[in-house]
């Protein structure tokens, strides 16, 4: 079985330009979380999704926005991108709904780089 | 989002057992005791989980205090390839909760000695 994929895996932007990450969860997933993780730092959450609504966003400006697909996939949207915006985007999927007491599995990321 | 303190870094010798505690004193009651680690250069990776009752599986054990307010994540036989930095999180499991959310600490940066 799949794992979570993410696409692409690394691309090169630069300052101002806008960017879309993409992540294809587990089948049978239904939440989908995003993060944030500059080089050697932690992993700062930006976005959950479940059964298609947001459920919960981290404190990134608007410029960071998303959404969930009916077949469960997600987009992250980045606007206007800074130089601080260079990190490891995370994907996750779990099971949602009313089963959220299970693991969640993570993609390989995308390495964003903004020149 | 409920809290969880976790020392900044531990060290272990090859092949002995690891302790890893997590502190949690405003745990809820619909609240799980979830373990991940990141390895060097890779996403997270699901360890362990559990809510009142101790759990064990292939990767670690999970010791949880009766009062639920803190947990140990045990590593039997510590392997170099434990190296990794192990992060202690609350899920709530009450559908429709907000604490749903997989919130992540700075987490305890675990080195193995050969």
């Amino acid at each position: 079985e799949a794992g979570v994929t993410q696409s692409p895996t690394h691309l090169i932007k630069t300052r101002g330009q806008q960017v879309t990450l993409r992540c294809s969860p587990i089948s049978g997933h239904t939440s989908v979380y995003w993060y944030q993780q500059a080089l050697g730092l932690g992993l700062q959450f930006l976005l959950w999704y479940d059964e298609g609504e947001e459920r919960n966003r981290g404190n990134f400006p608007p410029r960071f926005s998303g959404r969930q697909f009916p077949n469960y996939s997600s987009e992250l949207n980045v606007n206007a991108l800074e130089l601080e915006d260079s990190a490891l985007y995370l994907c996750a999927s779990s099971l949602g709904g009313r089963i959220m007491n299970t693991e969640a599995f993570f993609g390989q990321g995308t390495r964003l780089t903004v020149v | 989002d409920a809290k969880t303190t976790q020392p900044n870094s531990m060290e272990s010798n090859e092949e002995e057992p690891v302790h890893l505690p997590c502190n949690h004193s405003t745990i809820s009651g619909t609240d799980y005791i979830h373990w991940y680690r990141q390895l060097p250069s890779q996403g997270p990776e699901y360890v362990i989980h559990g809510l009142t009752s101790n759990v064990n599986n292939r990767m670690a054990s999970l010791a949880i205090a009766e009062d639920r307010k803190s947990s140990t994540l045990i590593l039997h036989r510590a392997t170099l390839r434990d190296a990794a930095v192990y992060y202690c999180i609350l899920r709530d499991g009450a559908y429709g909760g907000s604490q749903g959310n997989l919130i992540f600490g700075k987490g305890t940066k675990l080195s193995v000695k050969p």
